[in-house]
């Protein structure tokens, strides 16, 4: 599996755009990129997946460069309720690992 | 869809007791999960069955048990609690090997 590293915790404030980077210099060829989002005492949900480039949905933007060592994932325009931890994995079956993740506190 | 179910939502055990935590999905996927979260940690993959008739360990297997008799159901078991398992475990489904995974909403449990 490969190991990836992202922040321990970000600030931000309603309105703004808030881009969590995970590096994962050791990802192999099949490896797909997924994040996922948690709130207090909830299970994991599951945000966006991507390979390459860049993929987006309704609620958020995965950028992957070419190199695919790191990703960063985009929330724009956050409100509070974004207030969460967020993973990011990296693999090519579901035998994921998620770390300690990232936590985003969104403030007034 | 009622998704993914878990009872019970919490539970005290005494050290030694046993129990089963229940886990149930109505979305027919083959693939199932348990983990557990400790306090401000990240999920660690206790078991997981990609089919009815099949399970297999995670990456913290020891004191669990595991069984998959139907598509729906993927019940935990642990037989002689102890207090390193005191956590809050997430079950968790998906269609295929890299989908997207449904989780439950928890069961909390201390073990004293």
């Amino acid at each position: 599996l490969a190991k990836t590293t992202q922040p321990i915790s970000m600030d931000s404030y309603e309105g703004q755009e808030v881009n969590i980077t995970c590096s994962h210099n050791n990802i192999a060829t099949n490896d797909y990129i997924t994040w996922y989002q948690q709130f207090p005492s909830q299970g994991p949900r599951f945000i966006i997946q991507g390979y390459k480039t860049k993929v987006t949905n309704e609620v958020a933007s995965l950028f992957i460069p070419a190199d695919r060592k790191s990703s960063t994932l985009s929330l724009p325009r956050v409100s509070l309720s974004d207030t969460a931890v967020y993973y990011c994995l990296v693999g090519d079956d579901y035998k994921l690992s998620f770390g300690a993740g990232t936590t985003v506190t969104v403030r007034a | 869809n009622a998704g993914v179910t878990q009872t019970p939502k919490f539970r005290i055990l005494k050290i030694g007791q046993s129990m089963t935590l229940q886990c149930t999905q109505d979305m027919n996927h083959n693939y199932m999960y348990w983990y557990r979260q400790d306090p401000g940690m990240g999920l660690k993959l206790i078991y997981y069955s990609v089919g009815a008739g099949i399970t297999d360990k995670g990456e913290v297997p020891n004191g669990y048990n595991v069984s998959r008799s139907t598509t729906e159901d993927f019940p935990l078991r642990l037989e002689l609690a102890a207090p390193s398992q005191t956590s809050v475990y997430f079950c968790a489904s998906t269609l295929g090997p890299l989908g997207e995974q449904y989780f439950g909403p928890g069961t909390r449990l201390t073990v004293t």
